[in-house]
């Protein structure tokens, strides 16, 4: 069955960096798009990213232009987030999610159990 | 940025009940509208797509209807485990999601 296990959360101070990734298992990797939708604590759902199946097409949600980079390594089964310059509002748990399609139809079809990243100084 | 309303906040049902959850979006979204389900401490489940659509494996008592502005979430008859979070979410135009719908006991 469709898995998908994030890593690399933690409690990082504002200004700093993080890098959160995703292994995937049971289904072929390189044949979906994939995203990372984030949920604050005690808040709503927010998209964060997607990346397209060959990683050449990657778009963000405007809160995290310029410092949010999403990557996939098929060769790994794995998709990474970048996260640079955070701030407070960064604080969530992060999911990494599947697209049903190769080319994104930015529904979220499956997720992983999600990471908690905690911005404080 | 599209905003979808969710209403009501919270429904208080029981077991058995039917429960008829409404998204409204601020501008026309066409069918491209899906439905996730949150129990707390978990990831959201994919319910419905294409704002009709059912994923794989939810349940027949799970069904979603409407187009342009208007959608809803019905579950005809609620089991024990249907309480909990639903959220709609539109891909016509930056996706966004609603702010949530608690269905409890």
């Amino acid at each position: 069955q469709v898995r998908l296990v994030e890593s690399g959360g933690g409690v990082v101070q504002p200004g700093r960096s993080l890098r959160l990734s995703c292994s995937a298992s049971g289904f072929i990797f390189s044949n979906f798009a994939m995203h990372w939708v984030r949920q604050a604590p005690g808040k709503g759902l927010d998209w964060v990213a997607v990346i397209s199946v060959d990683g050449s097409t990657k778009y963000n949600t405007d809160s995290v232009k310029g410092r949010f980079t999403i990557s996939r390594d098929d060769s790994k089964n794995t998709t990474s987030l970048q996260m640079n310059s955070l701030t407070t509002d960064d604080t969530a748990v992060y999911f990494c999610a599947r697209d049903p399609r190769r080319i994104a139809r930015f529904y979220f079809e499956n997720w992983g159990q999600g990471a908690l990243v905690t911005v404080s100084s | 940025e599209i905003v979808l309303t969710q209403s009501p906040a919270t429904l208080s049902l029981s077991p058995g009940q039917r429960a008829a959850l409404s998204c409204r979006a601020s501008q026309s979204i066409g069918s491209y509208l899906a439905w996730y389900q949150q129990k707390p401490g978990q990831a959201p489940r994919l319910l419905i797509y294409d704002a009709s659509i059912r994923a794989t494996g939810i349940p027949a008592r799970f069904s979603g209807r409407g187009s342009g502005t208007d959608f809803t979430l019905t579950i005809t008859s609620l089991e024990p485990e249907d309480f909990a979070v639903y959220y709609c979410q539109q891909r016509s135009d930056r996706r966004t999601f609603g702010q949530g719908t608690k269905v409890e006991i």
